[in-house]
């Protein structure tokens, strides 16, 4: 069945460490999404990619990176300069521009705690 | 731009009783509006949307929302609650040339005997 991958599901961060989550997607969906969610406040867009070798930052991208090398991967680095990286992180995917009224597919995401 | 309010962070309601989460948007251009659904620690599930066609929209797991302009609102409801209908919904929408989704801060269903 097609669907979106998230690794691992629990990750653990020391302080001053980068991070790589994983989203891997075989539905062959153009555009990829990053969101944080935090208690109280939904879901925040940190990343999307439209198309591959090209990204756009939401409105949280500041301490996180992303890469978009194939059309089936979107990996997000947490990296150290990201003040308070401890939250739950979701990566969805959508058939893109020609698609909108489709909505996302969403993964089972990552839950990032910093010890 | 578009954004979305989701009125009450925490909704109780008995078993059997209606569900009611509500849900208001703003958008300067016609929208897509969404409602999903997330159990503990795990991804958002499409519960239905609306795309323009009928203001009536059925989901799954017998839930419904209707689209109204005047009120701009798009709230969610059932018309008997189940156990298993506690969790966490979020409004979305979107609008204009952009794909992105916007999502409101949800609402958690609490569901008691």
């Amino acid at each position: 069945d097609g669907g979106i991958t998230q690794s691992p599901k629990y990750l653990f961060r020391k302080e001053g460490q980068n991070v790589t989550l994983s989203c891997e997607q075989n539905l062959n969906h153009d555009a990829m999404y990053w969101y944080r969610q935090d208690p109280g406040q939904g879901l925040r867009l940190i990343y999307y990619s439209q198309i591959v070798n090209d990204f756009q930052k939401g409105d949280i991208a500041e301490g996180y990176s992303v890469s978009r090398e194939k059309k089936e991967s979107f990996p997000l680095t947490v990296t150290s300069a990201q003040k308070n990286p401890t939250a739950f992180y979701l990566c969805a995917s959508s058939i893109g521009q020609q698609g909108r009224s489709y909505g996302y597919t969403f993964g089972s995401g990552t839950r990032l705690t910093v010890v | 731009a578009q954004s979305v309010t989701q009125l009450g962070s925490h909704v109780s309601v008995s078993e059997g009783a209606l569900v009611l989460l509500r849900c208001n948007y703003s958008s300067s251009v016609p929208p897509y509006l969404f409602w999903y659904v997330q159990y503990p620690n795990q991804g958002l599930q499409l519960l239905l949307k609306y795309t323009s066609a009928a203001t009536l929209v059925k989901g799954i797991n017998g839930f419904e929302a209707e689209f109204k302009k005047s009120e701009t609102s798009f709230h969610l409801t059932k018309p008997s609650a189940h156990m298993s209908d506690a969790a966490e919904y979020f409004c979305a929408v979107m609008a204009g040339t952009a794909s992105k989704l916007t999502f409101g801060t949800g609402t958690r269903l609490q569901v008691t005997l």
